[in-house]
């Protein structure tokens, strides 16, 4: 069974420019997740959609930030325009359809490394 | 509300040593634990979770970890380091619709 998987793995792009970020989920998870890690400090909630709505976005932290996950498979994160606090590692992950409370387990990603120079 | 503080950074030891990675949480709730590890280049891997059965779990490689209600605690530990266990690690409480990470800790295994 494949993981849940993300690409790019590293993005390079100037401040003022546009980054899309992809994330395909273990087939079957309805649930999906993207997560933020700025440089030493720990890894961030963004958001958790269901299918294809928005459950909670409130870790989202501006309007520059776009996520949509249409038909309820893969998701992208877009970046628009991008400043220089947006580097870091946007992590994407999956959980099954049933939400057991705190029990769910979360299957994470490899990664997005997002460099803003 | 729920968090999880780690304490240190970065964690050094030697091959065949003990490792101990810290980790003490805040929870309004019975808390749900969870040890993950990052090896280079891939993604977050479950070592093991706390779901309030037995305090005492064993993960995967080798790991275990002990849940301390009265220290909010649970430390991961494994008794010989291998060269490969080499990670970072992170200490996460699951809440609501999401889990909430410690600042990890970088284990580096000193041959």
């Amino acid at each position: 069974e494949a993981g849940v998987t993300q690409f790019p793995s590293h993005s390079v792009i100037e401040k003022g420019q546009t980054v899309t970020l992809r994330c395909d989920p273990i087939s079957g998870h309805d649930n999906l997740y993207w997560y933020r890690r700025v440089m030493g400090k720990e890894i961030k909630f963004l958001l958790h959609f269901v299918k294809e709505s928005k459950q909670d976005e409130s870790g989202m932290p501006n309007n520059r930030f776009l996520a949509e996950r249409t038909g309820g498979t893969y998701s992208t994160l877009k970046v628009q325009p991008a400043e220089l606090e947006d580097s870091g590692v946007y992590f994407c992950a999956s959980s099954q359809r049933i939400w057991t409370g705190g029990k769910n387990i979360q299957y994470f990603g490899a990664g997005t490394r997002l460099s803003v120079l | 509300a729920q968090s999880v503080t780690q304490l240190g950074s970065h964690v050094s030891v030697s091959e065949g040593a003990l490792v101990l990675l810290r980790c003490n949480y805040s929870s309004s709730v019975p808390p749900y634990l969870f040890w993950y590890v990052q090896y280079p280049n891939q993604g977050l891997q479950l070592l093991l979770k706390y779901t309030s059965a037995a305090t005492l779990v064993k993960g995967i490689n080798g790991f275990e970890a002990e849940f301390k209600k009265s220290e909010t605690s649970f430390h991961l530990t494994k008794p010989s380091a291998h060269m490969s266990d080499a990670a970072e690690y992170f200490c996460a409480v699951s809440g609501d619709n999401q889990f909430y990470f410690g600042t990890g800790t970088s284990l580096t295994v000193i041959p």
